[in-house]
């Protein structure tokens, strides 16, 4: 089963709305999530990395007024995009991982479909 | 940075064995990751090269030379639900970054 579930998976807003979604590490705590991007028939973007109890890293050219992460829990990570407009319209994907030291994958939620009018 | 390309779209016939290269330039220290995505849906982890050489898990199996800087994935014995996007993927082992390629999508004729 799922053990990295996201939520909402699939939004659809007025322009200026701001929307939240939620990542949750099911049945192991996540010392590290990421936030991806992706566009139709492109690749996914990572957006930033966010740790547990400290500041996200967001990548370069990622507004991090515009797109608000909070990781609160070694559970929960949220992503808010803030005043969303038709241009956020995008695929959003977070994933979540247990460092060991050694590789282990990543395991990435069902993604969030969001859809700004 | 990094970069990583891949050819864009790659068709095969169903039964039949495909490869996807993946050529990249890259700094750090780092591995190399391949990732099954469906339409509309989350990527799918298949394999992982830390080390130069083959990997094989079933019907999928990757290959890695940091020297080439080049990587493939192969696929076995294809089956129509095959049919997807596949990512090489740079595997940071730093801070466990991902960067992906641009992804490859591979359609299987029966």
């Amino acid at each position: 089963g799922a053990v990295v579930s996201q939520h909402p998976s699939w939004v659809i807003c007025k322009s200026g709305t701001s929307v939240k979604i939620e990542c949750r590490s099911l049945d192991f705590q996540a010392t590290t999530m990421f936030w991806y991007r992706q566009f139709p028939k492109q690749s996914l973007m990572l957006m930033a990395t966010s740790n547990e109890g400290s500041k996200a890293t967001y990548e370069q050219g990622v507004e991090k007024d515009k797109f608000l992460i909070n990781h609160a829990s070694l559970t929960l990570s949220t992503l808010t995009v803030t005043s969303a407009h038709p241009e956020d319209s995008s695929f959003y994907i977070c994933s979540a991982e247990y460092r060991q030291g050694v590789f282990q994958p990543q395991h990435f939620g069902d993604g969030t479909r969001l859809s700004i009018l | 940075g990094q970069s990583l390309e891949q050819p864009s779209e790659v068709t095969a016939v169903e039964g039949a064995i495909v490869q996807i290269n993946c050529t990249y330039q890259t700094s750090g220290f780092y591995g190399l990751s391949w990732y099954q995505q469906h339409d509309g849906g989350a990527p799918t982890f298949l394999s992982y090269n830390g080390l130069d050489g083959l990997e094989e898990t079933g019907r999928f199996s990757s290959f890695l030379s940091r020297s080439d800087s080049y990587g493939y994935l192969l696929l076995q014995e294809l089956q129509m639900k095959d049919s997807a996007s596949y990512f090489c993927a740079w595997v940071s082992l730093e801070d466990d970054k991902i960067i992906f390629g641009k992804g490859t999508r591979l359609h299987i004729l029966p």
